[in-house]
């Protein structure tokens, strides 16, 4: 089985450049989350896609992130324009859904670690 | 809101030695699930385990074990005889019903040959 797929895995910018990153989730997957992973701190939730709407996006910095998954799959998470505190890594997980036993198991993919100079 | 708490920053054993990493939670939901995942090195989160609000039977899966405490809000994770293959960071996730996942900040985990 395929993992997440995510790219680019690096990527370096100037502040006030825009930048965006891409995910694959496993076939099949309903749900799709996209985290920010300060260094020394554990991932934060920015957005989660059930198929391609959002339920949540409450910790979503909306005036310079932006975030699409269109048709339901595939995903693209934008910055525009990036700050310096935008420096981190950026994990998108997916998981079978909301209901049942399963909810909350999490499958992540490799990260896209941007720096912002 | 839910919080979960992982007290020890880093912890430092010598191979075979047994070791525990703590996580308290905060929740208000009757239902949710209590989560460790596993990031070595190389930065892919990977799943170890999951146990839902029901069920408080601790876990035992070879080398590592699982002791959840509803009591003390508590889902705390044992390594008996750590290798260096332990080595990397750990961390405790509580998730609702929704799907909604709340992590924790993380222990990183160093074992000495």
């Amino acid at each position: 089985e395929a993992g997440v797929a995510q790219s680019p895995r690096y990527k370096i910018i100037e502040k006030r450049q825009s930048v965006a990153f891409w995910c694959n989730p496993i076939s099949g997957h309903a749900t799709l989350y996209w985290y920010q992973q300060i260094l020394g701190q554990g991932p934060k939730l920015l957005i989660q896609f059930q198929n391609n709407g959002v339920v949540d996006d409450s910790q979503l910095p909306k005036d310079r992130f932006s975030a699409e998954r269109l048709k339901g799959v595939d995903s693209t998470l934008k910055i525009q324009p990036a700050k310096l505190e935008d420096s981190a890594v950026y994990l998108c997980a997916s998981s079978w859904g909301l209901a049942g036993g399963r909810a909350g198991e999490l499958f992540f993919g490799e990260g896209s670690r941007l720096t912002v100079l | 809101a839910q919080k979960v708490t992982q007290a020890q920053t880093e912890i430092s054993v010598v191979e075979k030695e047994d070791v525990t990493l703590d996580c308290v939670y905060e929740t208000r939901d009757t239902t949710y699930y209590l989560f460790w995942y596993k990031q070595p090195p190389s930065g892919e989160l990977v799943f170890l385990i999951r146990r839902n609000s029901f069920d408080e039977q601790n876990e035992i899966s070879g080398r590592y074990s699982w002791n959840f405490q509803k009591s003390t809000s508590s889902f705390n994770f044992t390594i008996t005889a750590s290798q260096v293959v332990d080595s990397a960071v750990y961390f405790c996730a509580l998730a609702t019903n929704a799907g909604k996942s709340t992590f924790g900040d993380g222990t990183t985990l160093t074992v000495k040959p």
